[in-house]
């Protein structure tokens, strides 16, 4: 089975600290590779990448994909509470078929 | 514009049993997925429902199944229940079309199975 590996599975920090999550993949054939930020059900849309080494920024937060060491990274800076959710990266097949990780779930502490 | 709905929001029920989830896409969205959450998986596709046909599957057993209606509104089915399909049950809408158009989802279905 296709597998998104997200790391790490827990962090805690500090606001004003800035913090990089992980997602790994093993397969290429997919069309694009999304973010998502999962507060108390739904999941709500970040970004979505599908070409490798161009960034995509909203605010604090930035994303970058690198196909050929087949992994993606969010980046934000100057955390606050607010930020205090599970974060999601999923693969997009064909039409609306996706795969997602498991999740990083940050804990930002005042 | 309302958003996606899910009903129930809450169900409990027992090992054996079945249960039915509904979801009401965002108005004029005609895709609908179906995913189910739990701590250990994480967020796990079930499949994808387009203008009333089965568009993608996942890799989950024949005891979950789905289906469309005219008006786009979907139904997921579980027959009998198992203690692991416990979970947060989600759907997602998107208009569907071709390429990527992105997906809202619903508040979920928090299914507990005794």
């Amino acid at each position: 089975e296709d597998k998104v590996v997200q790391s790490p599975l827990s962090l805690v920090v500090h606001e004003g600290d800035t913090v990089t999550l992980n997602c790994s993949y093993e397969v290429t054939n997919f069309r694009s590779l999304l973010w998502y930020k999962q507060e108390k059900k739904a999941p709500t849309f970040l970004f979505m990448l599908t070409s490798s080494g161009i960034e995509k920024k909203s605010g604090r937060l930035s994303s970058i994909l690198d196909k050929k060491e087949l992994f993606s990274i969010l980046n934000i800076t100057a955390t606050q509470t607010g930020d205090s959710a599970i974060y999601l990266c999923a693969l997009r097949y064909n039409f609306n078929k996706f795969y997602f990780g498991s999740g990083t779930k940050l804990n930002v502490k005042p | 514009k309302a958003g996606v709905t899910q009903t129930p929001r809450y169900l409990i029920k027992t090992r054996g049993q079945q249960v039915t989830l509904s979801c009401s896409p965002i108005s004029g969205h005609r895709s609908v997925s179906w995913y189910q959450q739990t701590p250990g998986q994480g967020l796990q596709f079930l499949f994808e429902y387009f203008s009333e046909t089965q568009r993608n599957k996942g890799n989950f057993p024949g005891r979950f199944s789905g289906r469309q209606f005219s008006n786009s509104r979907s139904e997921m089915n579980v027959s009998t229940l198992e203690l692991g399909d416990s979970a947060l049950y989600l759907c997602a809408s998107s208009s569907g079309a071709q390429g990527y158009n992105e997906q809202f989802f619903g508040p979920g279905t928090r299914l507990t199975v005794l």
